[in-house]
């Protein structure tokens, strides 16, 4: 079993739909989560991070963390173009990180 | 403040050249990483720099060399480059290594090996 999956995509919605991306992980010894924001030709940007299990809120992001699932999700409200990307999840602890391979997500005008 | 500046942004090698990417931070960070990126297989890890004085290898090392010039630079070298190597290279910087604190990234250099 990968340590951490995340489905590709392509992920193509509407403007102004509620976005949900996810991850699985298997090391429990995780304890850091963190969603990168990678636009085309650029380098991967820290969108948001979160401690152990719950929610954390930024605008119209949210970051979820179950960790008795070993899942974690990035919903984005009211989606807009500028949104269209690719969604990196990545997870830390014991002085390792590691990176989903990456959702690619297109917001439709 | 311009973060993590990596040169050049694109190269195009024969095979058997040899090449160095350059990386320099402005933001005092103490670890710094050398990753590739090619489609379906998401960010591996090459080389890292716990700290100034400090290099170790990361999942795909093969066939690359680095150097911790100093704490804000880390460079990445090609020794003689192969097809395989054709890549996005990205390095990274971050405060300690493997933590919540979040990695920046530079910009990237497209690197094709013909």
């Amino acid at each position: 079993q990968k340590e951490v999956e995340q489905d590709p995509g392509p992920l193509s919605v509407p403007e102004g739909a509620i976005v949900s991306l996810n991850c699985t992980y298997s090391n429990s010894a995780f304890q850091y989560f963190m969603w990168y924001r990678q636009y085309s030709r650029k380098g991967p940007e820290l969108l948001m991070y979160t401690y152990s299990s719950g929610n954390k809120e930024d605008g119209r992001f949210t970051a979820q963390v179950d960790k008795s699932s070993k899942y974690i999700s990035l919903f984005i409200r009211d989606s807009q173009p500028s949104d269209s990307a690719t969604y990196l999840c990545a997870m830390s602890g014991r002085g390792k990180i590691i990176f989903g391979k990456g959702t690619r997500l297109h917001i439709l005008p | 403040n311009a973060g993590v500046t990596q040169t050049p942004k694109f190269q195009v090698l024969k095979t058997g050249q040899s090449m160095t990417l350059q990386c320099a931070q402005d933001m005092n960070h103490n670890s710094m990483y050398w990753y590739r990126q090619d489609p379906g297989m998401g960010l591996r890890l090459i080389y890292y720099s716990a700290s100034e004085g400090t290099t170790d290898k990361g999942e795909v090392p093969n066939g690359y060399n680095v150097s911790r010039l100093n704490k804000r630079e880390f460079s990445l070298r090609l020794e003689s480059a192969a097809p395989s190597q054709t890549s996005v290279y990205f390095c990274a910087s971050s405060t300690i290594t493997g933590t919540n604190y979040g990695y920046t990234f530079g910009s990237g250099t497209r690197l094709t090996v013909v």
